[in-house]
């Protein structure tokens, strides 16, 4: 059974304090990993989809990272505005499913 | 494009009562699923459709029906509502040939009393 795992739980940094969340996963053979971001209220959005191990993504200051056994969401000198749930999910190489992480909610205070 | 659209937004029911939540799209995917999220278990799958017609269980299925007749809409039916299935409810969708993008619609609250 594929299982995610997400540290922290939660997050609070100040604005300009980069950190980084982590997902540690096993999957029966990666297809996919996943970041979304998740804002109170509403329905998770898509950020990256990592493949391969050493494998790297860039959104403005965000940056995925993977290597075989978890991935890192790297927020650098995050604003107010990174402030959400970022969620985790995998996708096994025979699957259409994706399976969730229960994610970090990251707050960034001014 | 509305992309994925569900509705209601928020209902509640009492115990025992069964509803049908909505949900649609417009950009002719042919994957479909069903999660619930609930605090500290992240979203897990209900059921899902990789097209007309196909449907299959997920991970927590018990309670909930479905069905796929037209490529744009996937119901999820609650027979007959319990408090555990209190609940926000969210539909997705996507291309079988591209999962990475998978597009969420905005959610459905349930409250079962």
């Amino acid at each position: 059974e594929d299982q995610v795992t997400q540290s922290p739980e939660a997050l609070r940094l100040q604005e300009g304090e980069s950190s980084s969340l982590n997902c540690s996963y096993t999957v029966s053979g990666l297809r996919g990993l996943f970041w979304y971001r998740q804002d109170p209220g509403k329905g998770p959005e898509f950020l990256f989809t990592l493949y391969s191990a050493g494998e790297e993504k860039e959104k403005e200051r965000l940056k995925a990272t993977l290597t075989k056994k978890e991935s890192f969401l790297h927020i650098t000198a995050p604003k107010p505005e990174d402030s959400a749930t970022y969620l985790c999910a995998v996708q096994a190489s025979d699957d259409y499913k994706l399976s969730f992480g229960a994610g970090t909610t990251v707050t960034v205070r001014a | 494009n509305a992309g994925v659209t569900q509705t209601p937004k928020f209902q509640v029911l009492k115990t025992g009562q069964s509803m049908t939540l909505q949900c649609a799209q417009d950009m002719n995917h042919e994957y479909m699923s069903w999660y619930r999220q609930d605090p500290g278990m992240g979203l897990r799958l209900i059921h899902y459709s990789v097209g007309a017609g196909i449907t299959d269980q997920g991970e927590v299925p018990n309670g909930y029906n479905v069905s796929r007749s037209t490529t744009e809409d996937f119901p999820l039916r609650l027979l007959s509502a319990a408090p555990s299935q209190t609940s926000v409810y969210f539909c997705a969708s996507s291309s079988p040939r591209y999962t990475d993008t998978q597009y969420f619609g905005p959610g459905t609250r349930l409250t079962v009393l």
